[in-house]
């Protein structure tokens, strides 16, 4: 089964830090996907990478950036947090090869910025 | 453009009684198809895809879903339903030339009375 841990369900911030979400996977897959999860709005795409070193821009990069020095993990950064980026955050990877195009979804990070 | 919709946000069904998510894409080509579920502070789980092929396709958790390319539309089945099955469920397509990325319903609660 592939298995795409993030590295904190919970985690609390202070306004202004810089905070890091990790993820990784185990099925070396290619491709990997930051989102943000709000009511009401659905899963938008934060970010996404098909390579090594390699990153696109989602649906709402603003405020973010991302890593990916290594195949299996995909970095998340607020760079300077805000309370409007209190949120769930869902990483996820899936594989170039076609019969193994569904995304698999880590448990989530609840972020919350005070 | 490619979209994914499901029309109903929130469905109550008592245990036992039978289920039907409906999701409708609009693609001009045959998509791929799936279905996610969200319990409550976790991540998404894959039930089933669809590529190609039979158009009933089986998932994990007794659902199923069937294909109608008439008309557009990709439902969750499941004949029978367990107090367990409360959650929120995700259809998704893939969307069409841009890798891995897939493009999300809005999402439909379930709520299972006793």
């Amino acid at each position: 089964d592939v298995k795409v841990t993030q590295s904190s369900r919970y985690l609390v911030k202070r306004t202004g830090e810089k905070v890091f979400l990790e993820c990784v996977q185990d099925m070396d897959h290619e491709n990997m996907f930051w989102y943000r999860q709000d009511p009401g709005l659905g899963l938008r795409l934060i970010y996404f990478s098909y390579d090594v070193k390699m990153k696109e821009k989602g649906d709402i990069p603003e405020g973010y950036s991302v890593s990916r020095e290594k195949k299996e993990r995909f970095s998340l950064i607020l760079e300077s947090a805000s309370t409007n980026q209190t949120s769930m955050y869902l990483c996820a990877s899936s594989s170039r090869d076609r019969e193994n195009r569904p995304q698999h979804f880590g448990d989530g990070t609840r972020l919350s910025i005070l | 453009a490619q979209s994914v919709t499901q029309p109903d946000i929130h469905i109550t069904v008592s245990e036992g009684a039978s289920l039907e998510l409906r999701c409708n894409y609009s693609y001009g080509a045959t998509p791929y198809l799936f279905w996610y579920v969200q319990s409550p502070g976790q991540g998404l789980q894959l039930l089933l895809k669809y590529f190609s092929g039979d158009t009933l396709v089986q998932g994990i958790k007794g659902f199923e879903a069937e294909f109608k390319r008439s008309q557009s539309s990709f439902n969750l089945r499941k004949p029978s339903v367990h107090w367990s099955d409360a959650a929120e469920y995700f259809c998704a397509s893939l969307l069409y030339n841009q890798g891995g990325k897939l493009i999300f319903g809005q999402g439909t609660e379930l709520s299972v009375k006793p």
